[in-house]
């Protein structure tokens, strides 16, 4: 199975100021057809997980600009540029590539300073 | 719009089974793949498997091999998970998740909290 491994798990960050969730693959999440199936999601407490990003960097509709999702191969990134109190809650990156299992990274808390 | 609505929550004990509803609305369910995510109380999310609601062809986690079985109804589009043989670390919420661009968990349910207990 492939490991999803994030970082950090817990993230204080200050309103307005970015904010930055690394994700590592135990393997390359490359698909044969071309696609990187790494997808972001954010739970706020007490609700279901919102998908963010899919395949890397593509926004959801309804997603602010200021989520914004890059990386390749086994090292992936999600960027928030000026944190708002609707961010707090938990992140979550997926990957789809090498499935079954479909396999979560642990969640990273943000936090409000 | 599309929605997916599941049933309420539940209560069994040890040894029993559980059956999910996921009801889809604002699309066709055979449009898209179904997954199953649940998630134990304070914990991360894990995936319990997937059904193409088309063919109804089923993919299940190793760790649930022999305890679930997805279906689906397409004639009142409705998702279905039951997991038998309930222990107490089957407490948790359940959600079904709908792909969407070609990849998993575009749309989710509310999720349905499932106890175990004696």
């Amino acid at each position: 199975d492939v490991v999803m491994t994030q970082s950090p798990l817990s993230l204080p960050v200050t309103l307005g100021q970015p904010a930055s969730i690394s994700c590592t693959s135990s393997q390359s999440l490359v698909h044969s057809d071309g696609n990187t199936y790494l997808n972001w999601f954010h739970q706020r407490p007490g609700q279901s997980p919102r998908r963010l990003i899919y395949n890397v960097s593509n926004r959801d509709s309804g997603v602010p600009d200021r989520f914004s999702g890059s990386g390749s191969g086994t090292d992936f990134t999600l960027k928030i540029s000026r944190v708002g109190a609707e961010d707090v809650g938990v992140y979550y990156c997926m990957q789809g590539t090498h499935w079954p299992p479909i396999t979560f990274g642990q969640g990273t808390r943000l936090e409000i300073k | 719009q599309v929605q997916l609505v599941q049933s309420g929550a539940e209560v069994k004990k040890p040894g029993a089974s559980v059956k999910v509803s996921c009801k889809a609305s604002g699309y066709t369910l055979t449009g898209e793949a179904m997954q199953w995510v649940r998630q134990a109380p304070g914990q991360g999310l894990e995936w319990m498997g997937r059904i193409n609601t088309k063919s109804g062809d089923t993919h299940y986690a190793q760790s649930f091999q022999g305890r679930v079985t997805m279906t689906r109804d397409t004639s009142i589009n409705t998702a279905y998970m039951e997991l038998s043989g309930l222990m107490s670390d089957d407490t948790a919420v359940y959600y079904c998740a709908r792909d969407d661009r070609g990849s998993a968990g575009g749309y989710w349910g509310q999720g349905t909290l499932v106890t175990v207990s004696s």
